[in-house]
């Protein structure tokens, strides 16, 4: 098991730019979670996969936000024309669903974040 | 939607001291998580519960559904304690996406 992978870790974007990033989950997970913390706050649900399907987005996640994970594995989530506001900690998540008998979640795990400046 | 306030917002403690914190809820829920999230920013999963009392060595946790509350205990705190606690809950028969609190920052000191 080793853990949920992000990359890049940092970075440093002009605003206007786009900007990808990459979450490989934990291999036997197949729901795959996007979340934003930003200073001082908890955070903040941004969408969610299942496999390979997207089932629930957050309003936070305005037209320039798109993520997609074609194969059920990886994910990426794509910010266009970056905005000094989306300064933030991009975090992925993943758990196993369904979860154990008996149980209405699972523990989900996070990896270290993609921390973005918008300068 | 479910409103999650978390208590006391800071906490400052002497190593070997114990500690609670405090998880209120709006709504029903089905799905609760405490995780530490340390000063690195790496967020750990420390409890899965719903329901219930769950330990682990120096941590334990105990959530009452009915009366809307989570709390998490820290015993004979340590240095390596010290970060932000989250807990975060969910509620839908199909599986969520969970709602984070503001967090507890505790600071541990030698």
């Amino acid at each position: 098991d080793t853990g949920v992978s992000q990359d890049p870790r940092h970075k440093i974007t002009k605003r206007g730019q786009n900007v990808t990033f990459r979450c490989d989950p934990i291999s036997e997970h197949n729901r795959l979670y996007w979340y934003r913390q930003t200073l001082g706050q908890g955070p903040e649900f941004l969408t969610y996969f299942q496999n390979e399907a997207q089932l629930e987005k957050s309003r936070l996640l305005s037209d320039r936000f798109s993520a997609e994970r074609p194969k059920g594995s990886f994910s990426t989530l794509e910010i266009q024309r970056t905005e000094q506001g989306d300064s933030a900690m991009y975090l992925c998540a993943s758990s196993q669903w369904p979860p154990y008998r008996g149980y209405w979640g699972s523990p989900l795990h996070f990896g270290n974040g993609t921390r973005l400046t918008v300068t | 939607g479910i409103q999650v306030e978390q208590s006391p917002p800071d906490l400052i403690l002497q190593e070997g001291a114990n500690s609670t914190l405090r998880c209120n809820f709006s709504d029903s829920v089905n799905n609760l998580q405490w995780f530490h999230q340390n000063p690195w920013g790496q967020l750990i999963n420390l409890f899965y519960i719903p329901s219930g009392t769950k330990q682990n060595g120096r941590l334990s946790a105990t959530t009452v559904a009915t009366e809307r509350y989570s709390l998490l205990y820290i015993s004979s705190s340590q240095t390596t304690d010290s970060g932000v606690y989250f807990c975060a809950v969910g509620f839908n028969q199909a599986g969520t996406a969970l709602i984070f609190g503001k967090g507890t920052t505790l600071s541990v000191s030698s």
